[in-house]
């Protein structure tokens, strides 16, 4: 049963426009939210965070926005750009775990110039 | 800040042999790192949970035989693959647990790519 989704496995965007890449989790115990950025035969970079307690995380071009009753979370990027193309990731975490993350499978973001 | 290294970057080696990968937090001290792998147009599977000073945590599936870690010191990590064989042959990352307040957060080395042959 895969606790965290990322439904969608690919999107495009043109640059200058908005990216909204969206995740939805399962597991009411997670409270602290990360996405990351992947390149091909790269390891993960971290891009932004929430906890639980926050509904919104803001940090330059990238928002993250968690709707807990829904247990949805979402990554906006505002300007797009060519090179924030790439696979992003979301995962979550709940105390008690040491912190384990558990991932989505991913959505490749495409940006055209 | 926040910058994790791996080493080797590529490794290729003989059916039989052993590697050794290292994780490395440069500039912060991580009491927990993790060790994943991941497949071909896979996300990160999690192989094992490494506390320093103690035994690793692996997870189902994972045998604690073939995959040695060793977490002696607050900056130091590392994987041993003993006995390598061909279906050991994967992208093997590990990431370091940087906490705060209200922060928790695993920053990942760049990887390791083993081939084995």
């Amino acid at each position: 049963d895969q606790q965290v989704k990322q439904n969608s496995p690919s999107l495009s965007v043109q640059e200058g426009r908005i990216s909204i890449l969206n995740c939805d989790y399962t597991n009411s115990m997670f409270d602290y939210f990360l996405w990351y950025k992947k390149y091909p035969a790269e390891g993960p970079t971290f891009l932004i965070s929430i906890s639980s307690i926050k509904d919104k995380n803001e940090d330059g071009r990238f928002t993250v926005f968690l709707n807990k009753s829904a247990k949805h979370l979402s990554l906006h990027i505002v300007p797009s750009q060519p090179g924030d193309s790439a696979v992003y990731f979301c995962a979550a975490s709940a105390s008690g775990s040491a912190r384990q993350l558990t991932f989505g499978s991913g959505t490749q973001l495409t940006v055209l110039p | 800040g926040a910058v994790v290294s791996q080493h080797p970057s590529r490794v290729i080696c003989k059916s039989g042999t052993s590697v050794k990968i290292e994780c490395r937090s440069l500039d912060f001290q991580a009491t927990t790192m993790f060790w994943y792998r991941q497949f071909p147009k896979q996300s990160l599977m999690l192989m094992a949970t490494s506390n320093e000073g103690s035994k690793a945590t692996y997870e189902q599936g994972v045998e604690k035989d073939k995959f040695l870690i060793n977490h002696a010191s607050l900056t130091l990590s590392t994987l041993t693959v003993t006995s390598a064989h061909p279906e050991d042959s994967s992208f093997y990352i590990c990431s370091a647990r940087l906490g705060g307040f209200y922060t928790d957060t695993q920053y990942f080395g760049p990887g390791t790519r083993l081939t084995v042959l």
